[in-house]
């Protein structure tokens, strides 16, 4: 089993549209939380860390759910700069390391 | 603004060859990292540092060797270069206190 499990998509959505993504994660020991983004051909840059409460980023919104071991990534109001990969990140439960997810591919369209 | 830089975007080396890849930061973060990317299998670790000449073993050593001789650059060693080592290889730094990683642009080596 998979660390960190992503549905890796391709999302194709309108413009304009709401898009949700989850994640599942194994370790019961994580503690910190993270969704990054992946343009084409690019590095991985932090988008937001996710929190126990929830948070929210202008048109993101993160949710934790410790129970369930679920994080998600809600995205309203897609834009065509939104298409990216958006990848699931929790930390390995100490050493400072984090655990990547494969990545959900998102792809808004005109 | 963190900057992370990597000796080459494209690389292509044969069967056998010694690959050295390079990463320089400006930022004095203390961790350094070294992920290969593919598709499917997202990023797995290589190798990391903590600190100039400390070294740990990732999820996937085998067939690398990394050295840190001075804290801004850390280096990854493809010893023998195989095709199944034909991948995007990215660095990453971290300062001890957080967890955000800032990543390198990217390494795309091709073995033939």
């Amino acid at each position: 089993r998979k660390e960190v499990e992503q549905d890796p998509g391709p999302f194709n959505v309108p413009e304009g549209a709401t898009v949700a993504f989850n994640c599942t994660y194994s370790n019961s020991a994580s503690q910190s939380f993270f969704w990054y983004r992946q343009d084409c051909r690019k590095e991985p840059k932090l988008l937001m860390s996710v929190y126990s409460s929830g948070n929210e980023d202008g048109r993101f919104t993160a949710q934790l759910n410790r129970a369930s071991q679920y994080i998600s990534l809600l995205i309203r109001d897609s834009k065509l700069s939104d298409s990216a990969t958006y990848l699931c990140v929790v930390d390995s439960g100490g050493y400072n390391k984090l655990i990547f997810g494969a990545g959900t591919r998102l792809a808004v369209h005109p | 603004d963190v900057k992370v830089t990597q000796s080459s975007r494209y690389l292509v080396k044969r069967t056998g060859e010694k690959v050295f890849l390079e990463c320089v930061q400006d930022m004095d973060h203390e961790n350094m990292f070294w992920y290969r990317q593919d598709p499917g299998l997202g990023l797995r670790l290589i190798y990391f540092s903590y600190d100039v000449k400390m070294k740990e073993k990732g999820d996937i050593p085998e067939g690398y060797s990394v050295s840190r001789e001075k804290k801004e650059r850390f280096s990854l060693i493809l010893e023998s270069a195989s095709t199944n080592q034909t991948s995007m290889y990215l660095c990453a730094t971290q300062p001890r206190v957080s967890y955000e990683q800032y990543f390198g642009p990217g390494t795309r080596l091709t073995v033939t």
